[in-house]
């Protein structure tokens, strides 16, 4: 099935400072979804982007699927921004997404 | 925005009781889904339904999990006898269409605790 590898596997970043965490996937994919799980393990649905550009605020993502990896950037980080993000993919025409391991992200305020 | 809601938000249970998680889906999807994750691992897809149906399981899903959509706004997972390791979090999901390869919206998830 399809491989879904998440990087860095953690991030400890001085509040105000910018990120980019990246999802690398070994197939062609239909969907690619981002997620924020908070402190408190709640997901929250961050961009649907199988492909292209999205911006949403502080946050924007970008998937390049020719070459198979998504990108999400987060500009001025902040506190409220730590927690684990999820990249998440389509597989094999069925039903479900398959998440990878996702990134841990630390911001000291 | 719409958005999928879960209640509740943390449950606990003991071993051996049975526990229904509800979920209520945005208004206009059709097809439901839930998916699982144990503390510190990864989320990992049980189950889609779709009319009244389960369209496709996962290995993970067996006899002691059920699901319904008992009328037109909820949509639960019960878990007959609960075990130890069915501690997880647990996330409700809704899209328009079938197939993953629509976007699937998440609830915020119900934490299940069982001692």
């Amino acid at each position: 099935g399809i491989q879904v590898e998440q990087s860095p596997p953690d991030l400890i970043l001085q509040e105000g400072a910018n990120s980019t965490l990246r999802c690398n996937f070994s197939d062609s994919v239909n969907n690619l979804q981002w997620f924020h799980q908070n402190p408190w393990g709640q997901l929250i649905n961050l961009f649907y982007i199988p492909s292209g550009t999205k911006q949403n605020g502080r946050l924007s993502a970008t998937t390049v699927a020719t070459e198979r990896y998504s990108l999400l950037y987060i500009s001025s980080s902040q506190t409220t921004d730590s927690g684990v993000y999820f990249c998440a993919v389509d597989g094999n025409r069925d039903d479900k997404i398959i998440f990878g391991k996702g990134t841990r992200l630390h911001i000291l305020p | 925005e719409p958005e999928v809601t879960q209640t509740p938000s943390h449950q606990v249970t003991q071993m051996g009781q049975e526990v229904i998680l509800r979920c209520v889906p945005i208004s206009n999807h059709l097809y439901f889904y839930w998916y699982r994750q144990i503390l510190g691992q990864k989320v990992e897809f049980l189950v889609s339904f779709y009319n009244n149906e389960i369209s496709e399981k996962s290995e993970i899903f067996d006899d002691q999990f059920s699901v319904e959509r008992p009328d037109g706004s909820n949509f639960t997972l019960k878990i007959r006898s609960t075990k130890l390791e069915d501690s997880a979090m647990y996330f409700c999901a809704s899209s328009q269409f079938l197939a993953a390869s629509y976007e699937q919206y998440f609830g915020p998830g119900t934490r299940l605790t069982v001692t």
